[in-house]
């Protein structure tokens, strides 16, 4: 099955910085890569994600990358702001064979310094 | 909100006992998909169902059961319960499956603790 991996478990930045969140995924039949942001307390919320068929997308302060030859995708947030500061997960699954439950990485704590 | 309904919100029960939650995916959410989430093993699929058949099964303990009924809403059944099945239990819905249908929507969670 599919093992995702996630770095750093915690990252702490200055307000105002980027941050920068790496997963690894080991099952090159995935094919659909999103990240989710969960506050203390609450539900993960889908904050973007990537399709194996483009390498970038962006939403204002947030992109996401993905390179498929070396199994590797991460999620950039620029110009941080307090509340960003939250558990992120990335996750992977293949879409398409009607089976598609995510498999999620460990998740990394970010705080956002002031 | 999500649209993505649980019930309880929280449930407290004891060792050997067995529990039901509830879980009412977004309108014309075809796809259900049940999660687990402690704080060693974090977020782990358990399984997934897609218009009342199930679709995928991931790390579900045999103690453990679901099943979407004809209105599309899912129950998950826990029994024999375990002190270590205490955790945040997360339904999340989705149009269907394929490439296209695959965003994922999460409910509010349900925190079973077990005594």
């Amino acid at each position: 099955g599919e093992n995702v991996e996630q770095h750093p478990s915690t990252l702490s930045v200055q307000e105002g910085d980027s941050a920068v969140i790496k997963c690894t995924y080991s099952d090159s039949a995935s094919n659909y890569f999103p990240w989710y942001k969960q506050e203390l307390g609450k539900r993960p919320q889908l904050i973007i994600d990537i399709r194996s068929n483009v390498g970038e997308k962006k939403d204002q302060r947030i992109a996401v990358t993905l390179n498929k030859t070396a199994k590797h995708f991460s999620l950039h947030i620029t110009e941080t702001q307090p509340e960003d500061s939250a558990v992120y997960f990335c996750a992977a699954t293949y879409s398409g064979g009607g089976a598609d439950g995510l498999t999620f990485g460990k998740g990394t704590h970010l705080i956002i310094q002031p | 909100d999500s649209g993505v309904t649980q019930t309880p919100k929280h449930l407290i029960t004891a060792t050997g006992q067995r529990v039901t939650l509830r879980c009412s995916p977004r309108s014309g959410d075809l796809s259900v998909y049940w999660y687990q989430q402690s704080l060693d093993q974090g977020l782990q699929f358990l399984i997934q169902y897609y218009n009342g058949e199930e679709r995928a099964k991931g790390n579900i303990l045999e103690r453990f059961s679901a099943q979407q009924f004809p209105d599309l809403h899912s129950e998950l059944n826990l029994s024999s319960l375990e002190l270590g099945d205490s955790a945040l239990y997360f339904c999340a819905s989705s149009v269907g499956t394929g490439p296209v249908n695959t965003e994922a929507f999460f409910g509010q969670g349900t925190r079973l603790t077990v005594v």
